[in-house]
């Protein structure tokens, strides 16, 4: 059974543009999550999707958005982006909900500079 | 508010056992889990509390007091593979996100 994919693995970008990230769930899981991580935060939450619907949304301005297709695949898009956006972005995928065991991809790294 | 605290980075040697607290201060409790992290890979999940006590797996074990918003997770018979970060991550009652902590990096020296 494949694990979480998420393309692209690293990413450079400068101020002002925006980018888009892909994660392919493990087959079956319908809960699709996303995460920031940076050293000094931690984990945040981004949002969640569950059948193309955004179930949950974390503290993040509007220029951090998402999608979610009909095969569960996801997409996350940051526009004008800003230095402070350099981060590993994890996608997780579970079967129904967040609150059970999640599956994480390996990230995209993105480097705003 | 919702709070978890986890050291920054821990160290030991191989074949010791070493104990990673998590504390947490948040308006209810749902369930608490663990997970691992290598540099430069996805986190994988270790272990999920619900109910207080041990919950023990092979090497590792983890701990949970709902009472005093505390949990541990203890490594035995450390090896140079256990080298990683360690996630607590909590989830509160009226959430259907998790909450996670900074992570403890722990350094195992041979």
């Amino acid at each position: 059974k494949a694990g979480v994919t998420q393309t692209p693995r690293y990413l450079i970008k400068t101020r002002g543009q925006q980018v888009t990230l892909s994660c392919s769930p493990i087959s079956g899981h319908r809960s699709v999550s996303w995460y920031q991580q940076t050293p000094g935060q931690g984990l945040q939450f981004l949002f969640e999707y569950f059948s193309e619907t955004q179930r949950n949304k974390g503290n993040f301005p509007g220029r951090f958005s998402g999608r979610q297709f009909s095969n569960s695949r996801s997409e996350m898009n940051v526009s004008t982006l800003e230095l402070g956006d350099s981060a590993l972005y994890l996608c997780a995928s579970s079967l129904m909900t967040t609150n059970e065991k999640l599956f994480f991809g390996s990230g995209t790294q993105l480097s705003v500079l | 508010g919702q709070n978890i605290d986890q050291p920054t980075e821990m160290t030991a040697t191989e074949g010791a056992i070493v104990q990673i607290n998590c504390t947490y201060q948040t308006s209810g409790f749902n369930g608490l889990f663990w997970y691992q992290q290598h540099a430069g890979e996805a986190p994988t999940f270790l272990s999920y509390n619900v109910l207080d006590g041990l919950e023990e797996k092979g090497r590792f074990s983890s701990f949970l007091s709902r009472s005093k918003g505390y949990s541990y997770l203890l490594l035995k018979e450390l090896q140079m593979k256990d080298s990683a970060s360690y996630l607590c991550a909590v989830l509160p009652p009226d959430a259907d996100k998790l909450i996670f902590g900074t992570g403890t990096r722990l350094q195992v020296f041979p």
